[in-house]
């Protein structure tokens, strides 16, 4: 049972490039998380969906969008990286109790 | 909205002995209080959570403590191992969507 899967582990851009940041869960959760974690600031959520077709913003969403595309996949887009986008990227499902993925550690030069 | 204060920052410890996280809330409505322990390179693992409806929950070497007149929380490790060396973080939402963490709490265990 995989749980959460993020792919990619880690990602290097430059300013001004766009990714998108993929997340997928084998739970059948219904609510799906996004959150960075920067040093000394614990997790921020950046956006939830508490179920498939709803999108809600969390503490942080400026500068991101995400799609949740069917139960399963939950994806994060950065249409133009900045660097104070750098940081560590965890997506998270729920049903009760979060459970979260591996991360994916973004750097913007 | 919710603002959840952990402390200490840092926490070493001698193996066997115990450790004591704390954390605070601002919300009264807040009714769950998950923990999490991380460990480095890894996300973050839920490893216990309490309901308001309850004042003490335990799980082998770990237990919570809830004092919702006060507002605060605490997370107990009793008879601590190396393996229990992680960042630990204390959250509460009211809704069980949009958690607040606290800013994390690194644990050594010194063998």
């Amino acid at each position: 049972n995989a749980g959460v899967t993020q792919t990619p582990k880690f990602q290097v851009l430059k300013t001004g490039q766009s990714m998108t940041l993929q997340c997928a869960q084998d739970m059948n959760h219904n609510s799906m998380y996004w959150y960075r974690q920067d040093p000394g600031m614990g997790l921020r959520l950046i956006y939830y969906s508490a179920s498939e077709g709803t999108t809600d913003k969390g503490e942080v969403p400026n500068g991101y969008n995400v799609s949740r595309l069917n139960k399963r996949e939950f994806s994060l887009r950065l249409e133009s990286a900045a660097p104070s986008q750098t940081s560590v990227y965890f997506c998270a499902s729920s049903q009760a109790g979060q459970f979260f993925g591996q991360g994916t550690r973004l750097t913007v030069v | 909205g919710e603002n959840v204060e952990q402390h200490p920052s840092t926490l070493s410890v001698q193996e066997g002995d115990s450790a004591v996280i704390k954390c605070t809330y601002s919300d009264s409505a807040s009714n769950y209080f998950p923990w999490y322990k991380q460990e480095l390179g890894k996300g973050p693992q839920l490893i216990i959570d309490i309901r308001s409806n309850v004042g003490e929950k335990k799980d082998q070497r770990i237990a919570v403590t809830l004092n919702k007149t006060a507002k605060h929380f605490s997370l107990h490790i009793t008879e601590t191992q190396p393996e229990d060396s992680a960042v630990y973080f204390c959250a509460a939402t009211f809704n069980d969507y949009k958690l607040s963490f606290g800013a994390g709490t690194t644990v050594t265990v010194r063998a």
